[in-house]
């Protein structure tokens, strides 16, 4: 068990739904990392939160979006969903001290499936 | 931009076999390389890491040795088991910023026999 937890483990919905994704990183964690694993593009960087803010953008698209509350436990958005959003959805959580290696922690996923 | 890219799967090998996964990566600067594995149904763990050139990571038996020469960190073991069967992620982080995302490669799924 690596300490990050994530609700629901499954989500099935239908195309055009919007479904919120969340995440609580491990007890002193200020990062929480989001990534995306599809069959297709493999497992791919969307967005990085630190402390309530947003630190960098990977690939993610438009209708997708997170943020990060004040007890740090962080929430990921994805609206007008569609087939090609179906994948597994990680997060990961970090300390982030500087000047030392800060290894992720990843949660054990949620599964989307849109219909 | 930086990029990772490993062996194509699947790997089947019988208990006890040598195991090499191929991992090679393009990056500016000096990247921090990691090897996750992820269990079926599980999230990714750490299996090991190194952070500089001529590094060897390590763990459970399995070894990759940071190589800047030729810009690679393959990942070997010298007697699989059955419960190594999963898939492995070659990654790296750019050591230029903090926080900074990890970038994957595509995985490679290895299956042990008994």
């Amino acid at each position: 068990d690596s300490g990050v937890t994530q609700t629901p483990k499954h989500l099935i919905t239908a195309t055009g739904q919007r479904v919120t994704l969340r995440c609580s990183p491990r007890s002193g964690d200020l990062s929480v990392y989001w990534y995306q694993q599809s069959l297709d593009q493999g497992l791919q960087f969307l967005i990085h939160y630190y402390n309530g803010e947003e630190r960098a953008k990977g690939n993610i698209l438009e209708r997708f979006s997170a943020q990060q509350f004040p007890d740090l436990h962080s929430e990921l958005n994805l609206s007008s969903l569609e087939l090609g959003d179906s994948a597994l959805y990680f997060c990961a959580s970090s300390v982030e001290k500087a000047g030392r290696y800060n290894e992720q922690f990843f949660g054990p996923g949620t599964r989307l499936t849109v219909l | 931009g930086d990029s990772v890219t490993q062996m194509e799967g699947p790997v089947t090998l019988s208990e006890e076999a040598f195991l090499t996964i191929n991992c090679t990566y393009t990056a500016t600067g000096y990247p921090s390389l990691f090897w996750y594995v992820q269990y079926p149904g599980e999230g990714l763990q750490l299996l090991l890491k190194a952070t500089k050139a001529d590094d060897k990571g390590s763990n459970k038996g399995f070894e990759a040795t940071y190589r800047k020469e030729t810009t690679s960190f393959h990942l070997e073991k010298g007697s699989v088991q059955v419960s190594d069967s999963a898939v492995y992620f070659c990654a790296l982080r750019s050591r230029n910023q903090a926080g900074t995302a990890l970038i994957f490669g595509k995985g490679t799924t290895l299956s042990v026999s008994s």
